[in-house]
């Protein structure tokens, strides 16, 4: 199973402020198959970003993915209030499907 | 728009069946190249993908929890539903169903492995 480890696990920022959360695998994921995702208290994860850099329907553009092989990386250009969140990676390789375990993104 | 609701016991004793519905709405469960999961939350903690069923009745299963888990498709009520026997305190969670678009290419349909809309989600707590 490939196990996804995310950091920072809380990273403390401003509105307007750039925000760069990573996702490491334990081995190499295809692009197509890596995926994040957005949780506020109380709601359902909310997908961003899938194949590694698209935005899913509806997502701001100052939301982008970047990365390959056991790399990725989440960016969100200027942080707005709404931002601040959980934000959750997730790959499917080797038959197996995981989550990392989030990042929190707060505000300082 | 497809919407995805969650619904059933929110308490089950240790030992028993845990069994949930998802009623899809929007769109049929039956659409050629959707892929209908199930993934849980345990209390403060990350996510953990539990399996899934295709349009078709194909299913595919964590690993983990195959010998326990049946996800099933029910098409003249539209809507998939999970069952978890032999629960424990480590099955307290709130479960989500999502689904997967899929994509097709020359050889057919397949999963996306992504997960697009959820539901809001229920929470079951497994206790005496």
């Amino acid at each position: 199973e490939i196990v996804l480890t995310q950091s920072p696990g809380t990273l403390s920022l401003s509105p307007g402020e750039r925000a760069t959360l990573s996702c490491r695998a334990s081995q190499s994921v295809s692009s197509s198959f890596l995926a994040w995702y957005q949780q506020k208290p109380g709601q359902a994860p909310r997908l961003l970003i899938y194949d590694a850099s698209n935005r899913a329907t509806g997502i701001p553009d100052r939301f982008s993915g970047s990365g390959s092989g056991t790399d990725f990386t989440l960016t969100i250009s200027r942080l707005e209030p709404e931002d601040f969140a959980v934000y959750y990676c997730q790959q499917f390789g080797t038959s197996s499907l995981t989550f990392g375990g989030g990042t929190k993104v707060e505000s300082k | 728009q497809v919407q995805l609701r969650e619904s059933g016991p929110g308490l089950v004793k240790p030992s028993q069946t845990l069994s949930l519905t998802c009623t899809v709405s929007g769109g049929s469960i039956t659409s050629d190249g959707y892929y209908w999961s199930w993934i849980r939350q345990h209390p403060g903690r990350g996510l953990e993908w539990i399996g899934f069923i295709s349009y078709n009745g194909s299913s595919y299963y964590n690993a983990s929890l195959k010998s326990r888990l049946t996800i099933s498709l029910d098409t003249s009520n539209n809507h998939f539903s999970l069952r978890l026997t032999s629960v424990t305190a480590a099955d307290t969670a709130v479960y989500y169903c999502a689904r997967d678009p899929g994509y097709y290419d020359t050889s057919g349909y397949y999963p996306n492995n992504w997960f697009d809309p959820w539901g809001q989600g229920t929470l079951v707590t497994v206790s005496s």
